[in-house]
Protein backbone atom coordinates (compact mmCIF):
# COMPACT_ATOMS: atom_id res chain seq x y z
CA UNK A 1 0.00 0.00 0.00
CA UNK A 2 1.23 3.34 -0.85
CA UNK A 3 2.49 5.85 1.95
CA UNK A 4 0.68 8.92 2.30
CA UNK A 5 2.52 12.31 2.18
CA UNK A 6 1.33 15.70 3.28
CA UNK A 7 1.13 18.82 2.34
CA UNK A 8 0.31 17.43 -1.13
CA UNK A 9 2.07 21.10 -2.13
CA UNK A 10 3.53 24.43 -0.29
CA UNK A 11 5.22 27.09 -1.31
CA UNK A 12 7.60 28.78 0.46
CA UNK A 13 9.50 32.40 0.44
CA UNK A 14 13.46 31.86 0.65
CA UNK A 15 14.71 31.02 4.10
CA UNK A 16 11.59 29.82 5.26
CA UNK A 17 11.04 26.04 6.85
CA UNK A 18 8.85 23.55 5.88
CA UNK A 19 8.27 20.14 6.84
CA UNK A 20 6.90 17.02 4.64
CA UNK A 21 5.58 13.82 6.11
CA UNK A 22 5.23 10.53 5.04
CA UNK A 23 3.06 7.90 6.99
CA UNK A 24 2.89 4.28 5.81
CA UNK A 25 -0.10 1.73 7.16
CA UNK A 26 2.63 -1.10 7.14
CA UNK A 27 5.50 -1.96 9.78
CA UNK A 28 8.82 -0.40 7.99
CA UNK A 29 12.43 -1.02 7.77
CA UNK A 30 13.42 1.89 6.40
CA UNK A 31 12.30 5.39 4.82
CA UNK A 32 13.94 6.82 1.85
CA UNK A 33 13.62 10.56 0.86
CA UNK A 34 14.19 11.34 -3.08
CA UNK A 35 14.09 15.33 -4.61
CA UNK A 36 12.82 15.17 -8.56
CA UNK A 37 13.16 18.59 -10.65
CA UNK A 38 10.77 18.49 -13.62
CA UNK A 39 11.82 16.51 -16.16
CA UNK A 40 14.78 14.77 -14.40
CA UNK A 41 15.16 11.62 -12.47
CA UNK A 42 14.40 11.52 -8.64
CA UNK A 43 17.67 12.54 -6.43
CA UNK A 44 19.12 10.80 -3.55
CA UNK A 45 18.53 12.94 -0.45
CA UNK A 46 18.65 10.32 2.47
CA UNK A 47 17.79 6.96 4.12
CA UNK A 48 16.57 6.35 7.84
CA UNK A 49 16.76 2.45 8.69
CA UNK A 50 14.80 1.24 11.05
CA UNK A 51 15.81 2.48 15.06
CA UNK A 52 14.29 5.59 14.78
CA UNK A 53 17.35 7.58 14.47
CA UNK A 54 17.46 11.77 12.85
CA UNK A 55 19.99 12.50 10.19
CA UNK A 56 20.78 15.33 8.55
CA UNK A 57 23.03 17.09 6.03
CA UNK A 58 23.41 21.23 5.60
CA UNK A 59 19.71 22.19 5.66
CA UNK A 60 18.07 18.94 5.49
CA UNK A 61 17.06 16.53 8.08
CA UNK A 62 14.61 13.90 9.35
CA UNK A 63 13.49 11.51 11.41
CA UNK A 64 12.13 8.04 11.37
CA UNK A 65 9.15 7.44 14.66
CA UNK A 66 9.09 3.50 14.15
CA UNK A 67 6.17 3.19 16.48
CA UNK A 68 3.94 5.41 14.25
CA UNK A 69 5.42 4.68 10.84
CA UNK A 70 5.88 8.14 10.09
CA UNK A 71 9.22 10.05 8.54
CA UNK A 72 9.42 13.61 8.39
CA UNK A 73 11.95 15.37 6.25
CA UNK A 74 12.59 19.43 7.47
CA UNK A 75 13.77 21.72 5.33
CA UNK A 76 15.25 24.98 6.88
CA UNK A 77 16.22 28.14 5.44
CA UNK A 78 14.69 27.06 2.01
CA UNK A 79 16.94 27.94 -1.16
CA UNK A 80 15.17 28.82 -4.35
CA UNK A 81 17.45 25.45 -5.54
CA UNK A 82 14.92 23.19 -3.00
CA UNK A 83 11.64 23.70 -5.51
CA UNK A 84 11.10 20.24 -7.07
CA UNK A 85 9.00 17.36 -5.70
CA UNK A 86 10.03 15.18 -2.67
CA UNK A 87 9.18 11.29 -2.60
CA UNK A 88 9.30 9.13 0.24
CA UNK A 89 10.14 5.69 -0.16
CA UNK A 90 9.54 2.84 1.76
CA UNK A 91 10.74 -0.14 2.11
CA UNK A 92 9.13 -3.16 4.34
CA UNK A 93 11.62 -5.72 4.28
CA UNK A 94 14.96 -6.42 4.54
CA UNK A 95 16.80 -8.95 2.35
CA UNK A 96 15.92 -9.81 -1.10
CA UNK A 97 12.13 -7.51 -0.72
CA UNK A 98 14.20 -4.58 -1.68
CA UNK A 99 11.58 -2.71 -3.78
CA UNK A 100 10.42 1.07 -2.46
CA UNK A 101 7.31 1.93 -2.97
CA UNK A 102 6.56 5.50 -3.32
CA UNK A 103 4.04 8.39 -1.84
CA UNK A 104 2.54 10.01 -4.29
CA UNK A 105 4.58 13.05 -3.53
CA UNK A 106 4.73 16.79 -2.08
CA UNK A 107 5.83 19.77 -4.84
CA UNK A 108 7.68 22.39 -3.03
CA UNK A 109 7.82 25.74 -4.67
CA UNK A 110 10.23 28.31 -3.23
CA UNK A 111 9.96 31.91 -4.32
CA UNK A 112 11.85 35.35 -4.09
CA UNK B 1 32.27 7.87 -11.46
CA UNK B 2 29.23 7.66 -14.40
CA UNK B 3 25.69 7.50 -13.16
CA UNK B 4 23.03 4.99 -14.12
CA UNK B 5 22.22 5.78 -17.83
CA UNK B 6 19.15 4.76 -19.71
CA UNK B 7 18.65 5.11 -23.79
CA UNK B 8 16.95 6.17 -25.15
CA UNK B 9 16.06 9.12 -23.60
CA UNK B 10 12.76 9.39 -25.71
CA UNK B 11 10.85 6.87 -27.35
CA UNK B 12 7.87 7.53 -29.43
CA UNK B 13 5.38 4.80 -30.81
CA UNK B 14 2.69 3.01 -32.31
CA UNK B 15 0.22 0.94 -30.64
CA UNK B 16 1.02 -2.59 -31.02
CA UNK B 17 4.44 -2.09 -31.48
CA UNK B 18 7.52 -3.36 -29.56
CA UNK B 19 9.74 -1.32 -27.72
CA UNK B 20 13.01 -2.03 -25.98
CA UNK B 21 14.53 -0.10 -23.58
CA UNK B 22 18.33 -0.39 -22.06
CA UNK B 23 20.05 0.68 -18.50
CA UNK B 24 23.53 0.79 -17.71
CA UNK B 25 23.96 0.84 -14.18
CA UNK B 26 26.63 2.57 -12.00
CA UNK B 27 29.84 0.50 -12.30
CA UNK B 28 29.39 -2.72 -10.13
CA UNK B 29 26.09 -2.53 -8.35
CA UNK B 30 24.64 -5.71 -8.03
CA UNK B 31 20.73 -4.66 -7.90
CA UNK B 32 19.07 -3.06 -10.93
CA UNK B 33 15.32 -1.78 -10.76
CA UNK B 34 12.78 -1.11 -13.16
CA UNK B 35 9.97 1.76 -12.20
CA UNK B 36 7.26 3.31 -13.96
CA UNK B 37 5.96 7.02 -13.65
CA UNK B 38 3.17 8.55 -14.80
CA UNK B 39 2.05 12.24 -14.44
CA UNK B 40 1.80 13.56 -11.04
CA UNK B 41 2.77 9.93 -9.54
CA UNK B 42 5.62 8.42 -7.70
CA UNK B 43 7.79 5.78 -9.27
CA UNK B 44 5.88 2.57 -9.35
CA UNK B 45 7.60 -0.67 -9.20
CA UNK B 46 8.11 -3.22 -12.36
CA UNK B 47 10.57 -5.48 -11.51
CA UNK B 48 14.52 -5.98 -10.27
CA UNK B 49 16.92 -7.94 -10.39
CA UNK B 50 19.97 -8.91 -7.99
CA UNK B 51 22.74 -10.13 -10.33
CA UNK B 52 21.22 -11.78 -13.45
CA UNK B 53 18.66 -13.12 -10.90
CA UNK B 54 14.86 -11.56 -11.55
CA UNK B 55 13.99 -11.57 -7.95
CA UNK B 56 10.46 -9.88 -7.78
CA UNK B 57 7.84 -8.73 -10.23
CA UNK B 58 5.04 -6.56 -9.74
CA UNK B 59 1.96 -8.46 -9.94
CA UNK B 60 0.45 -5.06 -11.82
CA UNK B 61 2.96 -5.93 -14.67
CA UNK B 62 1.25 -7.83 -17.26
CA UNK B 63 3.13 -10.39 -19.76
CA UNK B 64 3.35 -7.88 -22.32
CA UNK B 65 6.38 -6.93 -20.27
CA UNK B 66 9.56 -8.54 -19.83
CA UNK B 67 13.01 -7.45 -18.31
CA UNK B 68 16.54 -9.27 -18.68
CA UNK B 69 19.87 -8.65 -17.48
CA UNK B 70 21.48 -11.73 -19.17
CA UNK B 71 25.17 -10.55 -17.98
CA UNK B 72 24.47 -9.05 -14.47
CA UNK B 73 25.07 -5.67 -15.69
CA UNK B 74 23.28 -3.56 -18.12
CA UNK B 75 19.35 -4.70 -18.77
CA UNK B 76 16.93 -4.16 -20.91
CA UNK B 77 12.97 -3.62 -20.66
CA UNK B 78 10.79 -4.82 -23.78
CA UNK B 79 7.58 -4.26 -23.85
CA UNK B 80 5.52 -5.79 -26.53
CA UNK B 81 2.02 -4.49 -28.34
CA UNK B 82 2.68 -1.60 -26.75
CA UNK B 83 -0.93 0.07 -25.73
CA UNK B 84 -1.98 4.06 -24.66
CA UNK B 85 -1.58 3.11 -21.17
CA UNK B 86 1.86 2.12 -21.41
CA UNK B 87 2.70 5.73 -22.02
CA UNK B 88 4.77 6.85 -18.89
CA UNK B 89 8.43 7.69 -17.89
CA UNK B 90 10.52 4.41 -17.10
CA UNK B 91 12.97 4.61 -14.91
CA UNK B 92 16.05 2.38 -13.51
CA UNK B 93 17.67 2.59 -10.34
CA UNK B 94 20.69 0.51 -9.42
CA UNK B 95 22.27 -0.35 -5.70
CA UNK B 96 24.96 -1.99 -3.75
CA UNK B 97 24.06 -4.31 -0.83
CA UNK B 98 25.94 -3.19 1.47
CA UNK B 99 25.30 -3.79 5.34
CA UNK B 100 21.43 -2.21 5.89
CA UNK B 101 21.40 0.15 3.48
CA UNK B 102 20.69 -0.29 0.17
CA UNK B 103 20.51 2.99 -1.71
CA UNK B 104 18.53 3.02 -4.71
CA UNK B 105 20.31 5.55 -7.74
CA UNK B 106 17.60 6.37 -10.30
CA UNK B 107 18.69 7.42 -13.85
CA UNK B 108 17.43 10.03 -16.30
CA UNK B 109 14.66 7.74 -17.68
CA UNK B 110 12.81 6.63 -20.90
CA UNK B 111 9.99 8.37 -21.71
CA UNK B 112 7.47 6.43 -24.15
CA UNK B 113 4.98 8.09 -25.82
CA UNK B 114 2.52 5.74 -27.44
CA UNK B 115 0.03 7.04 -30.56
Amino acid sequence: QQPVQSPQAVILREGEDAVINCSSSKALYSVHWYRQKHGEAPVFLMILLKGGEQKGHEKISASFNEKKQQSSLYLTASQLSYSGTYFCGTRVHTGTASKLTFGTGTRLQVTL
Amino acid sequence: DTGVSQDPRHKITKRGQNVTFRCDPISEHNRLYWYRQTLGQGPEFLTYFQNEAQLEKSRLLSDRFSAERPKGSFSTLEIQRTEQGDSAMYLCASSLKTSEADTQYFGPGTRLTVL
